[in-house]
């Protein structure tokens, strides 16, 4: 199995530019996120969905989109790229507990997109 | 307010000795807990979680975690460390949502 897919692995915009970062899994897992990393502030939890058409915001939404069309794909798009933007971006998907929605199952990772924004 | 703090940014073991990562977290609710390892250049992968049931856990490559809820900690440990245990670690908490709650990581060197 491929798991989960991240492409690119990575990009250089421009300040204004806009792009979207691709996010593929096979593994049939409801639940899909976006987390950026910065050194020494961890994981942060940009957008996330619990299944086809269902979306919400994480810790860190501003200046980011998705949307989930399908179980697999869940995009992220930057519409208008920042310096601040400027991160390594990793997807992950999960299956979710029949208890509540609680994300009790492993995450799996992509092996991340490094974007710089100039 | 809940959250999750990593003491120690950046630990340095001798190979063989003892490795301790603390993981702490704040939260009225009993939480999930996980630990997460990534190497260079790489996603990160589970190493081992706690959920319900027994408070120590067995996770891959010889790591384990207790969960104490009265010192609201999970610390990870091994009892001797190996070169290829170099990596950063990431303590994760769930508090009955949808979200997984990092902490800022710890940088494992170990030194020959």
């Amino acid at each position: 199995n491929a798991g989960v897919t991240q492409t690119p692995k990575f990009q250089v915009l421009k300040t204004g530019q806009s792009m979207t970062l691709q996010c593929a899994q096979d593994m049939n897992h409801e639940y899909m996120s976006w987390y950026r990393q910065d050194p020494g502030m961890g994981l942060r939890l940009i957008h996330y969905s619990v299944g086809a058409g269902i979306t919400d915001q994480g810790e860190v939404p501003n200046g980011y989109n998705v949307s989930r069309s399908t179980t697999e794909d869940f995009p992220l798009r930057l519409l208008s790229a920042a310096p601040s933007q400027t991160s390594v971006y990793f997807c992950a998907s999960s299956y979710l507990s029949t208890l509540g929605l609680a994300l009790t199952g492993e995450l799996f990772f992509g092996e991340g997109s490094r974007l710089t924004v100039l | 307010a809940q959250s999750v703090t990593q003491l120690g940014s950046h630990v340095s073991v001798s190979e063989g000795a003892l490795v301790l990562l603390r993981c702490n977290y704040s939260s009225s609710v009993p939480p999930y807990l996980f630990w997460y390892v990534q190497y260079p250049n790489q996603g990160l992968q589970l190493l081992l979680k706690y959920t319900t049931g027994a408070t120590l856990v067995k996770g891959i490559n010889g790591f384990e975690a207790e969960f104490k809820k009265s010192e609201t900690s999970f610390h990870l440990t091994k009892p001797s460390a190996h070169m290829s245990d170099a990596a950063e670690y990431f303590c994760a908490v769930n508090f009955g949502n949808e979200k997984l709650t990092f902490g800022t990581g710890t940088r494992l060197t170990i030194i020959p």
